[in-house]
């Protein structure tokens, strides 16, 4: 299984920016990166993907490292709605199944 | 997208008993996913639900234990068997659609959330 890292808990303020890292030293050319997050009491929820580029939507931003070793999801102004815990996945070229590993749990101080 | 509706959303079973939790989507898929989430846990992949083939338990996990139904493109099954107190929490129904080349998101129900007593 594809193995990613990443800290066990983070903690920002509210309306400031979140750089949540992980590290994915295995990765091939071909694995795409996955973030979900999962808000209290309810299922993951897609956040953003990408491959080789820098990538943004109306949730987050998330930057891939040139070697793509590593990358870091970017929350622009983090909200108390933020709380959650999130996940970064990266998909093996023609895996269906998404593996989770422990995640990051965010915490957001008003 | 997809939406998926999971039923029940929770529930308190005896030990010994077994439950169906029904997962619904809203598209055809080809295949669907089980999860089972421990306490204070991450989410761990129990089996692929493929429509007309017996699904693919991932190690730790058999179809003794957890039968998984896929009768459609559209709906599936997972029956907690012979329930132990082990066996409480929450079940989550997931749904990726194929093709491309690991670009597509997947979609996750809102889960079951099961106490064994």
């Amino acid at each position: 299984d594809a193995k990613t890292t990443q800290p066990n808990s983070m903690e920002s303020n509210e309306e400031e920016p979140v750089h949540l890292p992980c590290n994915h030293s295995t990765i091939s050319g071909t694995d795409y990166i996955h973030w979900y997050r999962q808000l209290p009491s309810q299922g993951p929820e897609y956040v953003i993907h990408g491959l080789t580029s820098n990538v943004n939507n109306r949730m987050a931003s998330l930057a891939i490292a040139e070697d793509r070793k590593s990358s870091t999801l970017i929350l622009h102004r983090a909200t108390l709605r933020d709380a959650a815990v999130y996940y970064c996945i990266y998909l093996i070229q023609g895996a269906q199944k998404l593996v989770f590993g422990q995640g990051t749990r965010l915490t957001i101080n008003p | 997208s997809a939406v998926i509706s999971q039923k029940p959303s929770r529930d308190i079973c005896q030990r010994g008993t077994s439950l169906t939790i029904q997962c619904q989507v809203d598209s055809q898929v080809t295949m669907m996913f089980w999860y089972r989430q421990q306490p204070g846990q991450s989410l761990t992949l129990i089996a692929t639900a493929n429509q007309g083939s017996e699904a693919t338990y991932e190690s730790g996990f058999v179809i003794d234990k957890f039968p998984i139904s896929r009768p459609n493109l559209t709906f599936s099954t997972l029956t907690v068997s012979n329930m132990s107190p082990e066996d409480s929490s929450i079940y989550l129904c997931s749904v990726r659609p194929t093709g491309g080349m690991g670009h597509r998101e997947a979609f996750f129900g809102q889960g079951t959330r099961l106490t064994v007593v």
